[in-house]
């Protein structure tokens, strides 16, 4: 089945700060989503980016599924935007949804 | 309001007792999803079901069962099987396959 991968593992950023969090996937995908998992566990739907690029205020996304990687681009860093960001994908002609590692953040004031 | 509902939000078991968490969705979505994270770790499938009284092994699927009776309901049990059940479980559904999925706050399991 498709493997899937985030980098970094874990990231430190100054409030104001930009970053970059990569997710490589092993397979060509239909689906491709990221989301933010708050301190109480909640899974926060950020894009839904089989391909393209999307964007929603200071967060961006952009999936080139031809060369199988996803970046999710964070601006004016925030510590309200500290937690786990994972992606998730699946192939064609399963519904088989599978998680990366994710890649934890945190904002420091 | 249309979401996903898992209950209960805690639940606290003795070893060697079957528990079951319960999903129910009012968003009429045709796929629904079981996923196990420990702490500081991803989420991984334990199950899943495409359509009504249909579903499929994840990749954690041993000690735990599953039904899907009715569309909007996607019961979990985890078995005595299952040698360490203490988790924080998601439920998570999508209209079909080519879709955004949409999770439930989560049950925490404490087995003691």
């Amino acid at each position: 089945g498709i493997q899937v991968e985030q980098s970094p593992p874990d990231l430190i950023l100054q409030e104001g700060a930009n970053s970059t969090l990569r997710c490589n996937f092993s397979d060509s995908v239909n689906n491709l989503q990221w989301f933010h998992q708050n301190p109480w566990g909640q899974l926060i739907n950020l894009f839904y980016i089989p391909s393209g690029t999307k964007q929603n205020g200071r967060l961006s996304a952009t999936t080139v599924a031809t060369e199988r990687y996803s970046l999710l681009y964070i601006s004016s860093s925030q510590t309200t935007d500290s937690g786990v960001y994972f992606c998730a994908a699946s192939t064609s002609g399963t519904y088989k949804y599978i998680f990366g590692t994710g890649t934890r953040l945190k904002v420091l004031a | 309001d249309g979401g996903i509902t898992q209950s209960p939000k805690y639940l606290f078991r003795k070893e060697g007792q079957n528990v079951t968490l319960s999903c129910e969705q009012n968003l009429n979505h045709d796929a629904m999803y079981w996923y196990r994270q420990d702490p500081g770790q991803g989420l991984r499938l334990i199950y899943y079901s495409q359509i009504v009284n249909d579903f499929q092994k994840g990749d954690i699927a041993e000690g735990y069962s599953v039904s899907r009776e009715k569309k909007e309901s996607f019961p979990l049990t985890v078995t005595s099987a299952q040698k360490n059940p203490t988790a924080f479980y998601l439920c998570a559904s999508k209209p079909d396959g080519y879709t955004e999925a949409f999770f439930g706050q989560g049950t925490r399991l404490t087995v003691v």
